[in-house]
């Protein structure tokens, strides 16, 4: 199974602060990686998908890049909706396998 | 709009099984692929497994903690997928959804979950 690491599992920032989020997978997948959102108590909600593409509807604050094993999700100017749980998901291979999770919460 | 509910969620004793559902619309259903994936209280996301749409031969996979103890089918006459588990443990208690590809990626719809509290 690909492993995926994300990093950190949480953090603390203030509003219009730049927040970044590292996910490494455990051997290549290309660029077949998603981001998520997850606010409590709901679904999650894609964001970006092949690595650095925009999922339509989704505020272009939220980016991705990366390829290979290394990947980063930024948020340029956090917004206090974007209070959540976020997570990488590689799907390069079965199983679909999700990263551990970034909880990011106002300073 | 594409929308996924899911059903069939409770309390159930260890050994014991239960059935969810998952019903949609806004898609073109026969051709869907449709996973189920679970978070355990305070938890993060796991892939349970996924059908494919009948176009791509309807074939599941599983992963490998539920692999013989649950069934993915799908009926495209009720546009509804379902998750039949068997032999539950304590530990697949979770909030499970299901999850759709419409889109180029996977997972790119989910429904809202529905909690399977396994107990004795």
């Amino acid at each position: 199974d690909i492993q995926m690491t994300q990093s950190p599992s949480s953090l603390s920032a203030s509003v219009g602060d730049r927040v970044t989020v590292t996910c490494q997978a455990s051997q290549d997948i290309t660029n077949y990686l998603n981001w998520f959102q997850q606010k409590p108590g709901k679904a999650p909600t894609l964001l970006i998908y092949d690595a650095s593409n925009l999922e339509t509807g989704v505020p272009s604050r939220f980016s991705g890049s990366g390829s290979g094993t290394d990947f980063t999700f930024t948020i340029s100017s956090l917004q206090p909706e974007d209070i959540a749980t976020y997570y990488c998901q590689q799907y390069d291979n079965l199983p679909l396998t999700f990263g551990g999770g970034t909880k990011v919460e106002i300073k | 709009e594409v929308q996924l509910v899911e059903s069939g969620g409770g309390s159930v004793k260890p050994g014991g099984s239960l059935r969810l559902s998952c019903a949609a619309s806004g898609i073109t259903f026969n051709n869907a692929w449709m996973s189920w994936v679970r978070q355990a209280p305070g938890k993060g996301l796991e892939w349970v497994g996924r059908i494919k749409g009948k176009t791509d031969g309807g074939t599941t996979n599983y992963a490998a903690p539920v692999k013989g103890r649950f069934t993915i089918s799908r009926d495209d006459s009720k546009n509804t997928v379902y998750l039949q588990m068997n032999s539950l443990k304590t530990e697949d208690t979770a909030v499970y959804f299901c999850a759709t590809d419409v889109g180029p990626t996977t997972l790119d719809y989910w429904g809202q979950g529905t909690l399977v509290t396994v107990s004795s």
